[in-house]
């Protein structure tokens, strides 16, 4: 199984700021890379597919790079609305695994 | 609008049964494979199980293979899983889950808010 870690556990930034999420895979994934938002009490929303593609909707703040093995999602301009756990996720090989989450708390 | 709606989420003892179903609307249903996946209290998602389109492909995740079926009804457009031998770590908000094409080899388009199931004596 491929596991899939995240850092930091909580990242404390201020409104307008800029937030930098890692995820990184034990093997590579290739381009099989996802990013979640999940708010308290509601359900997890794609933001990001193919490491790079914004689902729809999503806002052009957000954004996610990296390759094979190491992923970053960038929140450019950090709003309110924006304070959530945010997981990566894997589907190059079975079983879709999932990071353990990165909390982006209001500093 | 695309919804998922779970149900049949409740307390049951060690080593009972219980049916999740998930029922789907605004898209049509066999057009996409479908998943679970649970969040334990205050913990990460994993995923638990996908089928495909027409229900002739079906995953498991190890921890659950053997106790859990997942199955799908296209004409009423819906979702199950049903779960036996359940355990305590079993316990868990369940997510049913839509992939963005006919398999289930993706990631998760869109998700419901889940159905709580608590296994405890």
């Amino acid at each position: 199984e491929i596991v899939m870690t995240q850092s930091p556990a909580t990242l404390s930034v201020s409104p307008g700021e800029r937030a930098t999420l890692s995820c990184r895979a034990s093997q590579s994934v290739s381009s099989n890379l996802a990013w979640y938002q999940q708010k308290p009490g509601q359900a997890p929303r794609l933001l990001i597919y193919g490491v790079s593609i914004r689902a729809t909707g999503i806002p052009a703040r957000f954004s996610g790079s990296g390759s094979g093995t190491e992923f970053t999602l960038t929140i450019s301009i950090l709003q309110s609305e924006d304070f959530a756990v945010y997981y990566c996720q894997q589907y190059n090989k079975w079983p879709r695994t999932f990071g353990q989450g990165t909390k982006v708390e209001i500093k | 609008e695309v919804q998922l709606v779970e149900s049949g989420g409740r307390v049951v003892r060690p080593g009972g049964s219980l049916r999740l179903s998930c029922a789907a609307s605004g898209f049509t249903f066999d057009d996409y494979g479908m998943s679970w996946v649970r969040q334990a209290p205050g913990k990460g998602l994993e995923w638990v199980s996908g089928i495909n389109w027409n229900g002739g492909s079906t995953r498991y995740a190890d921890s659950v293979k053997g106790r859990f079926t997942i199955s799908r009804d296209n004409a009423k457009n819906f979702l199950y899983l049903e779960m036996n031998s359940l355990r305590a770590e079993d316990t868990a908000l369940y997510h049913c889950a839509r992939d963005p094409g006919l398999g289930i080899e993706w990631y998760f388009e869109f998700w419901g808010r889940g159905t709580l199931v608590i296994v405890s004596s």
